[in-house]
């Protein structure tokens, strides 16, 4: 069965440089998370996109930006980075329409590394 | 929003014992609970949930209960082994205007599992 997909896997970027992480959900997933987590910690609730808007916001930077496209595919945009960023950014999807499953589905993570 | 207390932070047991890692949720209106089991590096693994609408749900050696009442929900994991070492985290969820809200995870459990 097709998985979510991420890439890049591994991404090292330098102080105030940009990142774009990409995201593609299971085909027919309507709904779209992104999550970081730091090491030791839990994964932090960044943003979500159900039907390419913007359906909730958490503690994202201002710095980091983030759309869903038409093929549902979802990118997070991340501009001048900074060293506490680096962490392992997750990706999951979703079926929130009727008669979809309750499970979130978590791609492999890209981890990114800010030097 | 949403808090999630998830206790113990470390876990060691014998190999064939069992497992207990409790939380707590302040969201009444969450109504699916999951618990994900993740090894050092990689994505979160769900390894069993439990809607809001159900007590108590099972799934061979592990098993989860829900007091909504008490805001608590359980994992017991029995006959432990070797392999079953890893950071398990809960999370609580809801529902947001139209579509799945944002899992809200506990602190984690470092469970450690010694032959």
């Amino acid at each position: 069965a097709a998985g979510v997909i991420q890439s890049p896997r591994h991404l090292i970027k330098e102080k105030r440089e940009t990142a774009t992480l990409k995201c593609y959900p299971i085909p027919r997933h309507d709904t779209v998370y992104w999550y970081q987590q730091g090491p030791g910690q839990d994964p932090q609730f960044l943003i979500s996109f159900y039907e390419k808007m913007q359906s909730d916001k958490g503690s994202i930077p201002d710095r980091f930006s983030a759309q869903q496209f038409s093929d549902y595919h979802s990118e997070l945009n991340m501009s001048s980075l900074e060293l506490g960023d680096s962490a392992l950014y997750f990706c999951a999807s979703s079926l929130s329409a009727s008669g979809g499953s309750y499970e979130q589905y978590f791609g492999p993570g890209t981890r990114l590394t800010v030097t | 929003g949403e808090n999630v207390e998830q206790h113990p932070s470390t876990l060691s047991v014998q190999e064939g014992d069992s497992a207990v890692i409790k939380c707590t949720y302040s969201d009444s209106a969450s109504n699916y609970f999951p618990w994900y089991k993740q090894e050092l590096g990689k994505r979160p693994q769900l390894i069993i949930d439990i809607r809001s609408n159900v007590g108590e749900k099972k799934d061979q050696r592990i098993a989860v209960t829900l007091n909504k009442t008490a805001k608590h929900f359980s994992l017991h994991i029995t006959e432990t082994q070797p392999e079953d070492s890893a950071v398990y985290f809960c999370a609580a969820r809801g529902w947001v205007t139209d579509s799945w809200g944002k899992l809200q995870f506990g602190a984690g459990t470092q469970v450690v599992v010694t032959p």
